[in-house]
């Protein structure tokens, strides 16, 4: 039982490139969660998918989209990555329900020079 | 807008101190707290939460957390900090009447615990 696994651990990108963060989870969990966490700025909630075929914007969605492509993967993509997109992101997933915690993967660092 | 606050940015303690972090929340109605911990290096683990119930909660490694609701707050304590505590820790807050779980973290408090 991996609990939430995320590829790749680091990624060096160029202003402009685009790629495809992916996750995933096998403990059948219904809800799934993109972060980024900044210095001094916690984490904050980028997109995230209640339940497989939906997926809605959360706090900070704009330069990112994402795929729930089935129920136990959910992947972000940056389309024309820009350094301000210089984080590290973090997916989390959970039980459907508000009274559940959330178990997170291990983060992707990414640098967009 | 939700909002929770963490006061206390860094902290640096000795080992066998006493630790007790602040977080604040600041909206109404009943709501889901969390307080979270990442140990360097690592992602985050839960640490310890609140539904309902005893406001004075228990979780791993000898941590606990007493939910004041008049003062809107959620402060995590240890009695006697060890070296191996050192780590950042985020309080999280889930408002109930959303349906569905969307977290709202506080911007962490760095831990350094030495030996």
């Amino acid at each position: 039982n991996a609990g939430v696994t995320q590829t790749p651990k680091f990624q060096v990108l160029k202003t402009g490139q685009s790629m495809t963060l992916q996750c995933a989870q096998d403990m059948n969990h219904n809800s799934m969660y993109w972060y980024r966490q900044d210095p001094g700025m916690g984490l904050r909630l980028i997109y995230y998918s209640a339940s497989e075929g939906t997926t809605d914007k959360g706090e900070v969605p704009n330069g990112y989209n994402v795929s729930r492509l089935n129920k136990r993967e959910f992947s972000l993509r940056l389309e024309s990555a820009a350094p301000s997109q210089t984080s590290v992101y973090f997916c989390a997933s959970s039980v459907a329900g508000t009274r559940y915690e959330q178990y997170f993967g291990p983060g992707t660092r990414l640098t967009v020079t | 807008a939700q909002s929770v606050s963490q006061h206390n940015h860094h902290v640096i303690l000795s080992e066998a101190a006493s630790l007790e972090l602040g977080c604040n929340y600041s909206y109404g109605g009943t709501v889901n707290l969390f307080w979270y911990v990442q140990y360097p290096g690592q992602h985050l683990q839960l640490l310890l939460k609140y539904f309902s119930g005893d406001p004075l909660v228990k979780g791993i490694k000898g941590f606990e957390a007493e939910f004041i609701k008049s003062k809107f707050s959620f402060n995590l304590r240890k009695p006697s900090v060890q070296w191996s505590d050192t780590a950042e820790y985020f309080c999280a807050v889930n408002r109930m009447n959303t349906g569905f779980q969307k977290l709202v973290f506080g911007t962490g408090t760095r831990l350094l615990v030495s030996p």
